[in-house]
């Protein structure tokens, strides 16, 4: 069973629509990080999330994206507007961090791809 | 913005060939350096946690090593087979704690 699911797979909205992706760990992890992955480019960075407040954000995390646990359990990552340039593979990755286990590798959802016409 | 590089971008071997790949990244604060397995259609898996100066971590027919002083890494794979064609990612960790990765090296090993 993996630790980290994503919904939805595969979401197309319109440009300027906001959007919604979800990642629920199975486990109780520390560190919650999203990336993104633009076709034909690296994994970049976006956001991590730790103690229910963002730790670090890269440039690309703007006033545009902004991320949540609403219940303690979901991580989520809201684009209030989105761009065409917003396109990309997102995943939402978990790790224990620097304490708990003591294991720093992070698992990986199954990634959202979000298309934006 | 940290330098995580990957090299080369993409490769084909035949069957049985051993191979390997690079990952460069800063030489200053270093903490950790993870690889990872990303096949098509799937999410990326970790492969190794490299931590110290001259680690060398083995599974199975893959095999890593570790310079911190220069800043690099390499992936080994050898005997390569159909099944271990995925991209191959590098992530360093810092002082920040956040994995930055690399480009990742697309392996294909034709039967």
């Amino acid at each position: 069973e993996p630790e980290v699911t994503q919904t939805p797979s595969h979401q197309v909205t319109q440009m300027g629509q906001e959007v919604i992706l979800r990642c629920v760990p199975i486990s109780n992890h520390l560190y919650f990080y999203w990336y993104r992955q633009i076709l034909g480019q690296k994994v970049e960075f976006l956001v991590s999330f730790y103690n229910n407040e963002i730790s670090e954000k890269s440039e690309i995390f703007d006033d545009q994206f902004s991320v949540e646990r609403p219940d303690g359990s979901n991580f989520t990552l809201k684009i209030r507007s989105t761009k065409l340039e917003d396109s990309a593979m997102y995943f939402c990755a978990i790790s224990w961090g620097l304490t708990g286990q003591g294991k720093t590798e992070a698992f990986f959802g199954q990634g959202t791809r979000l298309t934006v016409v | 913005i940290l330098n995580v590089e990957q090299s080369p971008q993409s490769l084909h071997v035949q069957e049985g060939d051993s191979t390997n790949f690079t990952c460069s990244f800063p030489s200053s604060n270093f903490y950790a350096l993870h690889w990872y397995r990303w096949e098509t259609a799937k999410s990326p898996e970790a492969l190794f946690v490299m931590t110290l100066n001259g680690d060398e971590k083995k599974k199975g027919r893959i095999s890593a090593t570790l310079n911190t002083k220069e800043g690099y890494s390499y992936l080994y794979i050898k005997g390569s087979q159909p099944e271990d064609s995925a991209t191959y990612l590098c992530a360093f960790i810092g002082g920040s704690y956040i994995p930055t990765f690399g480009r990742g090296t697309s392996l294909i090993v034709h039967p």
